[in-house]
């Protein structure tokens, strides 16, 4: 049974602050891994892909994949009211169709002002 | 990226009747594949949409519960079924782009509610 855990929150920050995300999953074999934003009411929208060990930054963002540990986590910097969401990790089946994803059940993060 | 198009966005139904949901690409895809979100949970995969052939069913899904057709690489359908209440759900499709390795997009999603 493939799992990714995620902690179901809610993460509440004040604005300015970084807001810490953690996930982890249990097939050794995965190689990717994403970070979609999902407001209350919309689709999951793609904020990160990474694929290799250590980080990747993008603007405020920064996610970090250790895969010894099986683990991976997004980093938002200088938070705002607007990065209020429920945030989901993602991660690819090893050796498949290109694009099938298992989600973790995602962590709600509130930022106040 | 693309732009993804679903119909019907919501809907109502009965039990035991079935419903067919339709997904528009804007653009040429070679994947396409078809999510259920539950109410409070995490999207689950239940589907990859093949053109040309037969989709590519997940465990604890299957076909004569959820047919779906692919005729050609922008458009595909899933159809959930003699619903039943438990599959009051967001059905979501999404597509991954050529180059863009293993990257989804998902589409606005359709509201089920089955009575």
């Amino acid at each position: 049974q493939k799992e990714v855990e995620q902690n179901s929150g809610p993460l509440s920050v004040p604005e300015g602050a970084i807001a810490s995300l953690n996930c982890t999953y249990s097939d050794r074999g995965s190689q990717s891994f994403f970070w979609y934003r999902q407001y209350s009411g919309k689709s999951p929208e793609l904020i990160m892909f990474i694929y290799s060990n250590g980080d990747k930054e993008d603007g405020r963002f920064t996610a970090q994949l250790n895969k010894a540990s099986q683990y991976v986590s997004l980093l938002i910097r200088d938070s705002q009211p607007s990065d209020s969401a429920t945030y989901l990790c993602a991660v690819g089946l090893p050796g498949s169709t290109l694009g099938r994803l298992y989600f973790g059940r995602g962590t709600q993060l509130t930022v106040w002002p | 990226s693309a732009v993804i198009s679903q119909k019907p966005s919501r809907d109502i139904c009965q039990r035991g009747t079935s419903l067919t949901i339709q997904c528009q690409v804007d653009s040429q895809v070679t994947m396409m594949f078809w999510y259920r979100q539950q109410p409070g949970q995490s999207l689950t995969l239940i589907a990859t949409a093949n053109q040309g052939s037969e989709a590519t069913y997940e465990s604890g899904f299957v076909i004569d519960k959820f047919p779906i057709s692919r005729p050609n690489l922008t458009f595909s359908t899933l159809t959930v079924s003699n619903m039943s209440p438990e599959d009051s759900s967001i059905y979501l499709c999404s597509v991954s782009l050529q180059g863009a390795r293993e990257t989804q997009y998902f589409g606005p999603g359709t509201r089920l509610l089955v009575l």
